[in-house]
């Protein structure tokens, strides 16, 4: 069955430094998807990326991230400084045409982050 | 504004029993509702969905939910719990002005006790 993979599943960085977190959607999907869930806390939307642009994107979403689309099967979440609070697990997701309007994403299954 | 409530952080069940994960919402316009599993140490799986149709909408596992327009509910359950449904559950609803975004409940953790 096809699946959405994420790496690195667990990455620790210094405050200030740069974070690339990849993902590989699940193959003939055309919606991808970052979202963030900090520990003891609920699922964020980060935001949402079709066509090769941003669709969508919440307030946590700021100047200091970024989302890429490289190569045609990698989707990139990178933070330019991290700071503290952005430690939390990152999900990526992504879904299909036929699924874009009613919501069913299919996610990897994370990658941690602790900045300290 | 809209969101969703999931009013148990915790439940328990005994293994073999009825389960029940509340969810409640608020949205403008018709929701579109689902339910995620979160296994430990596991991405997001989901499990149903509501868009339209009949109100009893049957999932993956085993699992059902039944929406409830006039109570802005989208309750999770399963008829007889087993142990591997231990997990972490979530309700989301899309956001009525989004195309794209959800919006997530805290999550449930369920419990089922052998």
């Amino acid at each position: 069955e096809p699946e959405v993979t994420q790496t690195p599943s667990h990455q620790v960085t210094q405050m200030g430094q740069e974070v690339i977190l990849r993902c590989v959607p699940i193959s003939n999907h055309l919606y991808f998807y970052w979202y963030r869930q900090i520990l003891g806390q609920k699922v964020e939307f980060l935001v949402s990326f079709y066509n090769n642009e941003i669709s969508e994107k919440s307030e946590i979403f700021d100047d200091q991230f970024s989302v890429e689309r490289p190569d045609g099967s990698n989707f990139t979440l990178k933070i330019r400084s991290t700071k503290l609070e952005d430690s939390a697990m990152y999900f990526c997701a992504s879904s299909g045409r036929g699924s874009r309007n009613t919501g069913e994403l299919f996610f990897g299954e994370g990658s941690r982050l602790t900045v300290l | 504004a809209q969101s969703v409530a999931q009013p148990e952080d915790q439940v328990n069940v005994a293994e073999g029993n009825p389960l029940t994960v509340k969810c409640t919402y608020s949205v403008s316009g018709n929701p579109y509702l689902f339910w995620y599993v979160q296994y430990p140490n596991r991405g997001l799986q989901f499990l149903l969905k509501y868009i339209t149709g009949d109100n009893l909408v049957k999932g993956s596992y085993g699992f059902e939910a039944e929406f409830n327009k006039s109570q802005t509910s989208f309750h999770l359950k399963k008829p007889s719990a087993l142990v591997s449904d231990s997990a972490l559950y979530f309700c989301a609803v899309r956001a009525a002005d989004s195309n794209y975004q959800l919006i997530w409940g805290a999550g449930t953790k369920l419990i089922i006790k052998p």
